[in-house]
Parts: structure tokens; sequence; C-alpha cells
């Protein structure tokens, strides 16, 4: 079974800091979606890649946030000058592009804790 | 923005009673998601809504997508311990998901 995968799965940074997160989705699938995950909250859409472009990105992704997939398969989402705030759970998640393109299916999540 | 609202924030049940869930939007949606998180985990989905006053089963869970677009209801049957977790609703309009805060289950043996 090849799902979504992410790495790290865990991340513990001081403020400042920069990190970077990966994520690979499911091979046949050419969305790819990353969320932001807080505490007692559901998943908040930050951006969306079909193939290599970025289609749409949230007001949630300041500039400090960039997110990339270059050849259009596993994506990274960098995060400069990590801020207390910035700790939460960084989800993934990917869909077809046609058919059941609404059907998202997430990855494990990567836990950032900036101190 | 838009919001989904799930309430009650937390329900306890025993095991083998049936338990439903509604979410209620203030906007509509063309797909309606259900989706389970277990602790340290990403959500796993569950089941996917097409259309207005569908209802689809999965296993023991069964979910209708409401008349008016802006709600719907999770019913789980004859719940098992396995059953507990974070449960969300999701809406789709466009490329992205909107999730409720979701509603943690409990089951007691």
């Amino acid at each position: 079974d090849t799902g979504v995968s992410q790495d790290p799965r865990h991340k513990i940074t001081k403020r400042g800091q920069n990190v970077t997160f990966r994520c690979d989705p499911i091979s046949e699938h050419n969305r790819l979606y990353w969320y932001r995950q807080t505490l007692g909250q559901g998943p908040e859409f930050l951006t969306y890649f079909q193939n290599e472009a970025q289609l749409e990105k949230s007001r949630l992704l300041s500039d400090r946030f960039s997110a990339e997939r270059p050849k259009g398969s596993f994506s990274t989402l960098e995060i400069q000058r990590t801020e207390q705030g910035d700790s939460a759970m960084y989800l993934c998640a990917s869909s077809e592009r046609q058919g059941r393109s609404y059907e998202q299916y997430f990855g494990p999540g990567t836990r950032l804790t900036v101190t | 923005g838009q919001q989904l609202n799930q309430s009650p924030q937390s329900m306890f049940i025993q095991e083998g009673e049936d338990v439903s869930m509604n979410c209620t939007s203030s906007s509509i949606f063309n797909t309606w998601l259900w989706y389970k998180q277990d602790p340290g985990e990403g959500p796993v989905l569950l089941i996917a809504l097409y259309k207005a006053g569908e209802l689809t089963s999965n296993g023991r869970l069964t979910a209708q997508f409401g008349i008016t677009r802006k709600d719907s209801f999770l019913n789980i049957s004859a719940s098992i311990p396995s059953d507990v977790g974070i449960y969300f609703c999701a809406g789709q309009l466009g490329s992205k998901l909107t999730f409720g805060k979701g509603i943690t289950l409990s089951v007691r043996p």
C-alpha cells in the first residue's frame, strides 16, 4: 500500500530557525494539498498543487511559508524564521485529478514544535 | 469565512450502542466528507457524499448529504472500542476542504 507519506513525523526547532517538511503523495494522484491543524481544531487549508503548478494559496500562508512541487511528484513545505505560533501538525493530502478529485487522502502529518 | 459546526465537542457511549453526529454550515457545499482521526495520525476518509439527499453506507457507518446542501449526518451502528477517535466533517467547494472542529467519541466497554 503506497499511501501518502510525510517526513519527518516530528520536528522540534528553536524560534527563528528554518524547517522543511516533505510529502510524497499517492503515486497516481496529480493533486497535492497542505493543511495545518492546531490542537482542538480541524485541518485548515494552506495550499494546493496540480502537478507542479501551485494553483491556490490560503491567506494563512504568510510570506515565511513556501511550498514547492518541482517535478509534480513529491512536495516540500518550508517555514522560515519559525515562530511559536507555527507549532502545529502539518498535514499533506493527495487526490486524483479527475473522477473523485474531491476525495483527499491524508498522510500521517509532521508535528512541529517551536521552542 | 465558511464555518462548519459540529456539536457536542465530545460524546460518550456504551459499546454496542448506535451514535449519530451531525454537521451544519452557513454555506452550501458540493460534496460532504467524513473523516476519523486517531491521536498523532492524519485523518482517514470514511465516507464521501456527492449529491444532495444521498444516503451512503460503509459497513457500520451511514451518512447523508442534506437536501439543503448545508448539512450532513454520520451514524455509527453497534459501536465497538476501535470506533474511539475524533470525527470530522468536511465540505468541499472548489479545490479545498473546509473542516469542522470535530467530535471526540469515547466508547465504554
